[in-house]
């Protein structure tokens, strides 16, 4: 059964970085999509991007200016890097992992981490 | 504003069947895209309950079922269960935006 957990800092200042790492654990990064997906207070869920195992990305154009993704196949592992945030950013973060279907899914996630920006 | 519409809320008693509706258009629902239903509790990895618009993974209990009809999806829960109260979000694809992959505004279940 595969797991992801999220880790990083639950506190970020704005205009600051906020920084989420995703460990895959019961299966192989490899040969997967894996993606980002946000959840702001009383909102819906927002899709962030992906990233594929080779390194290749795709990011929602709304954040696109201000998101990086990398992985690390040798940790099983992929991260989330969102520069110059601000209260908007205020979220939980869920990582999943994403089939490319015709209709994208995500079959596994995380269980979310909540990330606030505040001073 | 998500660009699939679902209601804030439903609610029903134990044993009984609810629906839950996720509005699209025609770029999204309605140009034949395909819906998927997740279930997010908290402090818990979300779950997908339906896929493809009708398709129950393995272990997801038959009370759940899926469907779609025109610009429409629905998300029905039958025998109802105190465990199935939670949010429940619809999520497709939009060929009119740039991010492809689009979400409702969820919706929250309510076991009276």
């Amino acid at each position: 059964q595969v797991h992801l957990e999220e880790s990083g800092p639950g506190l970020v200042k704005p205009s600051e970085t906020l920084s989420l790492t995703c460990t895959v654990s019961g299966g192989s990064i490899n040969s997967y999509y894996w993606s980002w997906i946000r959840q702001p207070p009383g909102k819906g869920l927002e899709w962030i991007g992906y990233i594929y195992y080779t390194g290749s990305t795709d990011y929602n154009p709304s954040l696109k200016s201000r998101v990086t993704m990398s992985v690390d196949t040798s940790k099983n592992q992929f991260s989330l890097n969102l520069k110059f945030v601000t209260a908007a950013d205020t979220a939980i973060y869920y990582c999943a992992r994403e089939l490319m279907t015709r209709v994208p899914q995500f079959d596994y996630w995380g269980q979310g981490a909540l990330v606030t920006v505040s001073s | 504003q998500s660009v699939l519409t679902q209601p804030p809320s439903v609610s029903g008693a134990p044993g009984e069947r609810v629906t839950i509706s996720c509005a699209g258009t025609s770029s999204n629902i309605g140009a034949g895209y395909e819906v998927h239903w997740y279930r997010l509790l908290p402090r818990t990895a979300p779950k997908v309950l339906i896929y493809g618009n009708t398709n129950r993974p393995s272990g997801v209990p038959d009370r759940f079922s899926g469907s779609k009809s025109g610009t429409s999806a629905s998300l029905a829960i039958t025998g109802l269960q105190a465990e199935d109260e939670a949010h429940y979000y619809c999520q497709s694809y939009d060929s009119s935006l740039s991010a492809s992959v689009v979400f409702g505004g969820g919706t929250k279940l309510t076991v009276l």
